[in-house]
């Protein structure tokens, strides 16, 4: 799996966009982008993932660039519960490997949301 | 509620014995996964189960084992345990095997200490 390259921390504003930004040159056709967070000792909690397509769903949004080397988390309004450390994933698909679609933790963003 | 159960959610044992942690996938997934997260290291991955059959070794200690179940619950055994072996135990599930498409779900984890 590629590995990916992150801030190792960031902080934000309550209620405002929290931007986290993820690295990954070396992501190849059919590999998924993968966003985790972990709030203190819980189970990490799925975010999103994407392709190549920008995503959104009730959580965050996903920007992937267009030659799929970078993307952005975006959380639109940072609440103090979003203080967690924030993965960025890429995961391969498809049969053969080894890799079996297990995920790859790195050490992920520490994103702290100040009041 | 990920809908991934795991116990015992604590665990406190004596060095050189042995534990069994449990796993309950989410309903309908087929795959398992087991991590390890201690205190000065990031989440590792053990092992994956497909069906019943492992798909997928990290790094697993030999000292540890794991199956999956025909009703695909999952036991990952820790044995002649160390002190060392103290960390959070986490289980995670997917629907299927490979296919990067689909999302991996986690439990909110075992606590083991080691006394």
């Amino acid at each position: 799996d590629a590995k990916t390259t992150q801030p190792t921390s960031m902080d934000c504003a309550e209620g405002r966009a929290a931007n986290l930004p993820c690295n990954h040159s070396t992501i190849s056709g059919n590999e998924y982008v993968y966003w985790y967070r972990q709030i203190h000792s819980q189970g990490p909690q799925y975010i999103i993932h994407g392709l190549k397509n920008n995503e959104t769903n009730e959580m965050a949004s996903l920007i992937i660039t267009e030659d799929r080397k970078s993307s952005t988390l975006i959380l639109p309004h940072a609440t103090l519960r979003d203080t967690a450390v924030y993965y960025c994933i890429v995961r391969t698909g498809g049969a053969g490997g080894t890799s079996y679609g297990k995920l790859t933790f790195g050490q992920g963003t520490i994103l702290t949301v100040h009041p | 509620d990920s809908g991934v159960t795991q116990t015992p959610k604590h665990l406190i044992t004596a060095t050189g014995q042995r534990v069994t942690l449990r796993c309950s996938p989410r309903s309908g997934d087929l795959s398992v996964y087991w991590y390890q997260q201690s205190l000065d290291q990031g989440l590792q991955f053990l092992i994956q189960y497909y069906n019943g059959e492992e798909r997928a070794k990290g790094n697993i200690l030999e000292r540890f084992s794991a199956q999956q179940f025909p009703d695909l619950h999952s036991e990952l055994n820790l044995s002649s345990l160390e002190l060392g072996d103290s960390a959070l135990y986490f289980c995670a599930s997917s629907i299927r095997q490979v296919a990067a498409g689909n999302t991996i779900y986690f439990g909110e984890g075992s606590w083991l200490t080691v006394v």
